[in-house]
């Protein structure tokens, strides 16, 4: 199976900071990469799909990229709601299988 | 609109069984793969099994397998996790989820299952 690594585990900001999270595959993956963003007592929403497309509804400040190992979800401005935990999730093979997460809290 | 409402989840003895099951409605469930997802406390999520359209393919984790067996039936909209022979380290919030391309697009909100003594 596809390993899945993120960086870093966790981070403290402040609202209106620049956040950059880091997912990397254990075999490239070309763009079948997804983000999801998991709050305590809710189900995980999806973010990003295919590395750097939107999912509808989701607000422009969030952003993906990268393609084969490498990929980034970057929040531009954090806002109070984004303070939650990210996943990266691989769809190139099955089994799928997702990042260990990153928790973004407050600073 | 797409809506996954889970049920089944509760506290039951090691050894014991559970049958979970996600009710379906807003499309037609039976275009999907849908997939069963884990998450145990304090833990990341876990992608546990999923089953094709058709209902011909289907995936364990190798944590679950030979024990969970997952089935649906399109006619009654309804996806199913069957859970046998339960460990304590199967205490999780279970969820449902919708796959579309590969990506999760709609999750259950999760059933809390505990295995306790």
């Amino acid at each position: 199976a596809i390993q899945l690594t993120q960086s870093p585990s966790s981070l403290s900001a402040s609202v209106g900071d620049r956040v950059t999270i880091t997912c990397r595959a254990s075999q490239g993956i070309s763009s079948a990469l997804a983000w999801y963003q998991h709050k305590p007592g809710k189900p995980p929403s999806l973010l990003i799909y295919d590395a750097s497309n939107l999912q509808s509804g989701v607000p422009s400040r969030f952003s993906g990229s990268g393609s084969g190992t490498d990929f980034t979800l970057t929040i531009s401005s954090l806002q109070p709601e984004d303070f939650a935990t990210y996943y990266c999730q691989q769809f190139n093979s099955y089994p799928f299988t997702f990042g260990p997460g990153t928790k973004v809290d407050i600073k | 609109q797409v809506q996954l409402v889970e049920s089944g989840g509760d506290l039951v003895k090691p050894g014991g069984s559970l049958r979970l099951s996600c009710a379906a409605s807003g499309f037609t469930l039976s275009k999907y793969y849908m997939s069963w997802i884990r998450q145990a406390p304090g833990k990341g999520l876990e992608y546990i099994s999923y089953i094709s359209s058709s209902g011909r393919t289907l995936y364990y984790a190798d944590s679950v397998k030979g024990r969970f067996t997952i089935s649906r039936d399109n006619a009654k909209n309804s996806l199913y996790l069957q859970m046998n022979s339960l460990r304590d380290d199967d205490t999780a919030v279970y969820y449902c989820a919708r796959e579309y391309y590969g990506r999760f697009d709609s999750w259950g909100q999760g059933t809390l299952v505990t295995v306790s003594s």
